[in-house]
């Protein structure tokens, strides 16, 4: 079955870009009609839609980070990434990908990835 | 942008009782909803979709129904397992979580 994993550094600076990369195993990014999401969760707290990204390249941000945010995809890696610049202590959190399948009867996100914990701090 | 909003926010239960968890929207989702269960530490783990489909593998004792603005994930009897946290979510929103604990 498809399973996801986040993987990227686990400190970032104040102002700085964070990148993360998602890579995808047991199948095809490119295959079905799915999107691949990025979802984060600051400690304690709740989970809050980054982005997604659909292997024709099109993309939708969260409007509340959307100045900030780039998601890209690498079907050759069976990879997809994020970069959020300018990051600030408020961007400290869990980040987890996902898959996402947009259907007429309703969306959902399955698999998720286990999660990387991200820390901004100098 | 729809509003996701759940009640309780946290409830307090035993093992065996019948657990009823409402999400609301802001407008009309139709049946747009999925929920999700997260354990400590753990990725959420998706347990409904299309408001009252059950995803492959998760127990019986799980439902959901609602359409419209008004949404229930049910847990038909309380399993040690199941305390946790549960998520509904539509598109881009998810709601603020309900934490089920052990009373």
């Amino acid at each position: 079955q498809v399973q996801l994993q986040e993987s990227g550094p686990g400190l970032v600076k104040p102002s700085q870009t964070l990148s993360l990369t998602c890579t995808v195993s047991g199948g095809s990014i490119s295959s079905g009609s799915y999107y691949w999401s990025w979802i984060r969760q600051p400690a304690g707290k709740g989970l809050e839609w980054i982005g997604r990204i659909y292997t024709s390249g099109s993309t939708n941000y969260n409007p509340s980070l959307k100045s900030r945010v780039t998601i890209s995809v690498d079907t050759s890696k069976n990879q997809f990434s994020l970069k959020l610049s300018s990051v600030t202590a408020a961007d400290t959190a869990v980040y987890y990908c996902a898959r996402e399948e947009l259907r007429p009867t309703g969306d959902w996100f399955d698999p998720w990835g286990q999660g990387t914990l991200v820390t901004v701090s100098s | 942008d729809i509003q996701l909003t759940q009640s309780p926010s946290f409830l307090s239960a035993s093992v065996g009782d019948r657990v009823t968890i409402t999400c609301r929207a802001s407008q009309g989702i139709s049946s747009y909803l999925a929920w999700y269960q997260q354990k400590p530490g753990k990725a959420p783990k998706l347990l409904i979709y299309a408001a009252s489909t059950l995803q492959s593998g998760v127990p019986s004792r799980f439902s959901g129904s609602g359409s419209g603005t008004e949404f229930t994930l049910t847990i038909s009897s309380l399993q040690p397992e199941d305390f946790a946290t549960y998520y509904c979510q539509q598109l881009n929103s998810f709601g603020p979580g309900t934490k089920v604990d052990i009373k």
